[in-house]
């Protein structure tokens, strides 16, 4: 049971590439999520799905691009890569909140550059 | 939408005090307020949360207060150790929504030995 997992870990990229950023849990969950998490700002939403099939805007989401490819997987693209865009991204599931006491389960991050 | 405030943006405590992180939000209708807890390089962990039905939940060490009328809630960590040391972040949503959390924008928490 690995619960979220992020892939890459790390990137670097130049203004202007694209990348995509996978996300899979192993948890049955219903629902995921993108997080960005930039210095003195906490965690913002970028994307969620609150089911397969579904996706919808978060607090941020300019600049990126959600699949809800079934319903493990949730990844997250960006098209055109701008510094603005030097962050750390968390995927996270859960089950609605507060249904049977679901917290959100974070993966591990990715750390990402745009130079 | 909802926006929640959280204050302070660090906090040093001696080991063994007490220590307080205050969040305000300004969405009447959210119900669910948990803290996350995030260790340096690590992803964030629940540590506690509450809902709007009680005024107050305790789990060993931590506490979390609600006051519903003015909108704020509290984190209470007491007998402070180095491993509390971390950002702690406070959220507040809808229970049963899916749409998720507003969170605040963090407190490093340091504890000095």
């Amino acid at each position: 049971n690995a619960g979220v997992t992020q892939t890459p870990k790390f990137q670097v990229l130049k203004t202007g590439q694209s990348m995509t950023l996978q996300c899979a849990q192993d948890m049955n969950h219903n629902s995921m999520y993108w997080y960005r998490q930039d210095p003195g700002m906490g965690l913002r939403l970028i994307y969620y799905s609150a089911s397969e099939g579904t996706t919808d805007k978060g607090e941020v989401p300019n600049g990126y691009n959600v699949s809800r490819l079934n319903k493990r997987e949730f990844s997250l693209r960006l098209e055109s890569a701008a510094p603005s865009q030097t962050s750390v991204y968390f995927c996270a599931s859960s089950e609605p909140p507060g249904i049977n006491n679901s917290p959100l389960h974070f993966g591990n991050g990715t750390r990402l550059t745009v130079t | 939408g909802e926006n929640v405030e959280q204050h302070p943006s660090t906090l040093s405590v001696q080991e063994g005090d007490s220590a307080v992180i205050k969040c305000t939000y300004s969405d009447s209708a959210s119900n669910y307020f948990p803290w996350y807890k995030q260790e340096l390089g690590k992803r964030p962990q629940l540590i506690i949360d509450i809902r709007s039905n009680v005024g107050e939940k305790k789990d060993q060490r931590i506490a979390v207060t609600l006051n519903k009328t003015a909108k704020h809630f509290s984190l209470h960590i007491t007998e402070t150790q180095p491993e509390d040391s971390a950002v702690y972040f406070c959220a507040a949503g809808w229970s049963g929504s899916a749409r998720q959390l507003t969170f605040g924008s963090g407190t490093q928490l340091t504890v000095l030995p």
